[in-house]
């Protein structure tokens, strides 16, 4: 069955950097898209990017290009996501989710979700 | 502040017929080439996608759930309401100023 797992929650401080991870399995990892979606505490989800496996070309939010970074690694399955000088407000549960179409938004597996809690 | 407005509740009795509104604009629902995209949220839980293009459900959502677009607003409607049903719902769709897709604020479905 199609699984993605994401790594452990994380706690950083403003100014540090994270990264999560997204392991898929069930399924052939480059033929689907991936996007990372984050939602902070009580907010509605916000659209971060996404990756495509195949080749790995990326398209970030106008919000946090700049200080985000997709990448993945074919021969493990797995995509990662990094984010750079963190801020409050950063603070939020990040999921990857795959994508069934090209161009569209329809996610149909996601990730459990990482909560990233950025705290001096 | 989202660029879709979704009322931030919404509520029925079993049975009932609910519909939840997404107001947009020219740039984002009311593009013609672009579709709106409805997600199911349980608390706790990553979000499930209900609708896609519009009015399209993927295999295994309920026929009960179904969504409609018209100009810059889209619609999810519930018939036959159940107390399951109660969870967050989000519009989604993308936006050609901002170039980015975006999400509504949400609505809260209670069952009554």
């Amino acid at each position: 069955q199609v699984q993605l797992v994401q790594s452990g929650a994380e706690v950083k401080k403003p100014g540090a950097s994270v990264r999560v991870s997204c392991k898929a399995s069930g399924y052939t990892f480059a033929s689907y898209a991936l996007h990372w979606v984050r939602q902070a505490p009580g907010q509605s989800p916000e659209w971060v990017g996404w990756i495509t496996t195949a080749n790995g070309n990326t398209r970030y939010s106008q919000k946090l290009k700049g200080r985000v970074t997709f990448s993945r690694d074919t021969s493990a399955s797995t995509a990662y996501m990094e984010l750079n000088n963190l801020r409050s407000e950063d603070t939020a549960v990040y999921y990857c989710a795959r994508l069934v179409s090209s161009g569209n938004l329809d996610l149909d597996y996601w990730g459990q979700g990482t909560l990233v809690t950025v705290s001096s | 502040q989202s660029v879709l407005t979704q009322p931030p509740s919404a509520s029925g009795t079993p049975g009932q017929r609910v519909t939840i509104s997404c107001s947009g604009s020219r740039s984002n629902i009311g593009s013609e080439s672009e579709y709106v995209f409805w997600y199911q949220q349980f608390a706790g839980a990553a979000p499930k996608l209900l609708i896609h293009r519009n009015d399209q459900r993927p295999s295994g959502v309920p026929d009960r759930f179904s969504g409609s677009k018209s100009g810059t607003s889209a619609s999810l409607a519930i018939s036959g309401l159940r107390s399951e049903d109660e969870a967050d719902y989000y519009c989604a769709t993308w936006d050609d100023s901002l170039s980015d897709w975006v999400f509504g604020g949400g609505t809260k479905l209670t069952v009554l």
